[in-house]
């Protein structure tokens, strides 16, 4: 059964510091998600792609987060520099074009830990 | 989207059905009951989804009153592997909808 892949699972990194996460959906889904879940709180939307556009970044720190999906496929989210605040599970999630389908697909997630 | 609620926690004996409620009283016509759960440490899974009537599949049952203000997830013979958090969420669907997750319930299968 095909998986939405992420990487690296775990990552610890020092404030101020540069970090980046990987995500590749299942193959021929054309929306991607990326989700933030703060221990003990359900996952927040973060950026949602349609394709290699982004259609919602409402809930984006732009001031240090950046995502991107250069070819539609993989995207990449990057944190630039990190604090404190960022520790979470950072999750990534696919589902069919609008109108194709209900389900979205989460990843394993990324655990952050910033020290 | 419509806000849900959820109880915090729920405990289930093994083998028994677990029925979880979720209120949500403000959805609107075209706004979808989605249900997806959390095991430990893993990314959420999809359970079922429903409109107006009520549905079934393979993992669950989902129960929608009439005036679709409320639903019940049914796990039918609840096992170890279902103890997870159980989010209940209402989006207007078709999965490109960003979904809005609570804090959800907390389900324990006790052995």
């Amino acid at each position: 059964e095909a998986e939405v892949a992420q990487s690296p699972r775990y990552k610890i990194t020092e404030k101020s510091q540069a970090v980046a996460f990987w995500c590749d959906p299942i193959s021929g889904h054309a929306t991607l998600y990326w989700y933030r879940q703060i221990l003990g709180q359900g996952p927040e939307l973060l950026v949602q792609f349609q394709d290699e556009s982004v259609v919602d970044d409402s809930q984006l720190p732009k001031d240090r987060f950046s995502a991107e999906r250069l070819k539609g496929v993989d995207s990449t989210l990057k944190i630039q520099p990190a604090e404190l605040g960022d520790s979470a599970m950072y999750l990534c999630a696919s589902s069919l074009a609008p109108g194709q389908g209900h389900e979205q697909y989460f990843g394993p997630g990324t655990r952050l830990t910033v020290t | 989207d419509a806000k849900t609620t959820q109880p915090p926690s729920m405990d289930c004996a093994e083998g028994r059905a677990a029925n979880l409620p979720c209120n949500h009283s403000t959805i609107s016509g075209n706004e979808y009951v989605y249900w997806y759960r959390q095991i430990h440490s893993q990314g959420p899974q999809y359970i079922i989804h429903g409109l107006k009537n009520n549905e079934t599949n393979e993992m669950a049952s989902l129960i929608i009153t009439e005036d679709r203000k409320s639903s019940t997830l049914i796990l039918p013979h609840a096992t170890l592997r279902d103890t997870a958090v159980y989010y209940c969420i209402v989006s207007k669907g078709f999965g490109n909808e960003k979904l809005t997750f609570g804090t959800g319930t907390r389900l324990t299968i006790i052995p």
